[in-house]
């Protein structure tokens, strides 16, 4: 069966840390990988996406992401995280069926 | 300029009543998708449009009814509602496609809440 899995329902960093948020994923064809953001009260945002090539993909502010085939995974990343940084991040799978998988979001959390 | 936008923002239902969530699309996009938030959850669907006079089902249909009447246009409505709709709505728009054609726009969400 198709899924996405974020296992970190919450994470919490230092202003200034590194972030890596984890996103597993369960697909037999060639998965078509998303992160959105979720700033609080706004809509959803595109931060970056994945469909081939190189498997580190950047995206905006900073964020990047790395897909593994061999571990099924799409983990985002940013080398030093501001306070504006705090929202809630989704890992999406695009499927077959040109539907989009949700992963249950992590919310990130950046401490002064 | 927003490419999708929803109406209302916020609405308060009483249950048993019917509430029609409206969603406008400027990007010309043949498909419209309405989702539901819940905390713990992703987003899931609800229903689908392929274009004009089409409606799918989507995960979570049960209590909800979709009519596309436009390109542009994707309306949600739930006939009765109940408490357990009460929830955020999120409308988007796609191509619905492979690699750049994936990719769906959201619009800034309804809030609705049945009491």
């Amino acid at each position: 069966a198709q899924s996405v899995t974020q296992p970190d329902a919450r994470v919490t960093v230092s202003e200034g840390a590194s972030l890596q948020l984890r996103c597993k994923y369960s697909y037999s064809g060639t998965p078509y990988l998303f992160w959105y953001v979720q700033y609080p009260r706004q809509g959803l945002q595109l931060l970056l996406k994945y469909y081939s090539g190189d498997p580190v993909v950047q995206g905006v502010n900073g964020f990047e992401a790395e897909f593994s085939k061999s571990n099924s995974s799409f983990h985002l990343r940013k080398a030093s995280v501001h306070w504006s940084d705090s929202a809630v991040y989704f890992c999406v799978l695009s499927d077959s069926n040109y539907q989009l998988i949700w992963g249950s979001g992590t919310k990130l959390i950046i401490k002064p | 300029e927003a490419a999708v936008t929803q109406s209302p923002r916020n609405k308060v239902a009483v249950t048993g009543g019917k509430v029609t969530l409206s969603c406008n699309q400027t990007n010309n996009h043949n498909n419209m998708y309405w989702y539901r938030q819940d905390t713990g959850h992703g987003l899931r669907l609800i229903h689908y449009s392929y274009g004009a006079g089409s409606t799918e089902k989507g995960d979570i249909p049960d209590g909800y009814k979709a009519s596309r009447p436009s390109q542009e246009n994707f309306s949600l409505i739930l006939e009765l509602a109940t408490p357990s709709q009460t929830s955020v709505y999120f409308c988007a728009s796609g191509d619905g496609g492979l690699g750049d054609y994936a990719e769906q726009f959201f619009g800034p969400g309804t809030r609705l809440t049945v009491l």
